[in-house]
């Protein structure tokens, strides 16, 4: 079984300023890792995804992620945030053998002028 | 990517009812899943749904209280029965195979009163 902890509910910054959003996962076998966004009143949205290949992925709207294997980890960063950026992130990791995706709890992302 | 479309995409209903979702996708997919997101809370998985076959349902959810059905390649429904103001969520379905990247539809939010 897998099991991934988004290690903060919720993080204010400041518009324009760095962020980073941490994830940690267990699993006895391969995964697949993925970021998610929920915007206010909307369903989610692919942020990006590791599947294999180079440890750091670009996904859309500026945001990054890198996968450490040996800290389980796949935190996601962006160097300077948008008003727009305040949303809910969900980690989520899947088998490379199965379809199941599990869910993080969540990051409540707060982004103030 | 495989694009996804629900309806209702919102919706008040008393308790004691039951109101059927929809889920329609572009593209014929072998498996299509449910997923539950109740407030505040991140997502789970109710049941995965199969062309030709019964869904498979994760464990503490049945099939009395959320049938499905998978009549085609692009088309599934999910059933809330009996509903209490505990099943008031927003519900999601998604498509994907092994290998592949899940993505969402936009989400059914149910209040039941």
């Amino acid at each position: 079984a897998q099991s991934v902890t988004q290690l903060d509910s919720q993080v204010p910054v400041f518009e324009e300023a760095p962020v980073e959003l941490r994830c940690n996962y267990s699993s006895s076998v391969s995964v697949y890792l993925f970021w998610y966004v929920q915007y206010p009143n909307q369903g989610l949205q692919l942020l990006l995804k590791y599947l294999s290949g180079s440890t750091l992925v670009k996904g859309i709207n500026g945001f990054e992620a890198e996968f450490n294997k040996s800290q389980t980890s796949f935190h996601l960063r962006k160097p300077s945030v948008h008003i727009s950026d305040t949303a809910e992130y969900f980690c989520a990791v899947r088998p490379n053998n199965d379809y199941k995706l599990s869910f993080g709890a969540g990051t409540t992302v707060t982004v103030r002028a | 990517s495989a694009v996804i479309s629900q309806k209702p995409s919102r919706d008040i209903c008393q308790r004691g009812t039951s109101l059927t979702i929809q889920c329609q996708v572009d593209s014929q997919v072998t498996m299509m899943f449910w997923y539950r997101q109740q407030p505040g809370q991140s997502l789970t998985l109710i049941a995965t749904a199969n062309q030709g076959s019964e869904a498979t349902y994760e464990s503490g959810f049945v099939i009395d209280k959320f049938p499905i059905s998978r009549p085609n390649l692009t088309f599934s429904t999910l059933t809330v029965s009996n509903m209490s103001p505990e099943d008031s969520s927003i519900y999601l379905c998604t498509s994907g195979q092994i290998g592949e990247t899940q993505y969402f539809g936009p989400g059914t939010r149910l209040l039941v009163l």
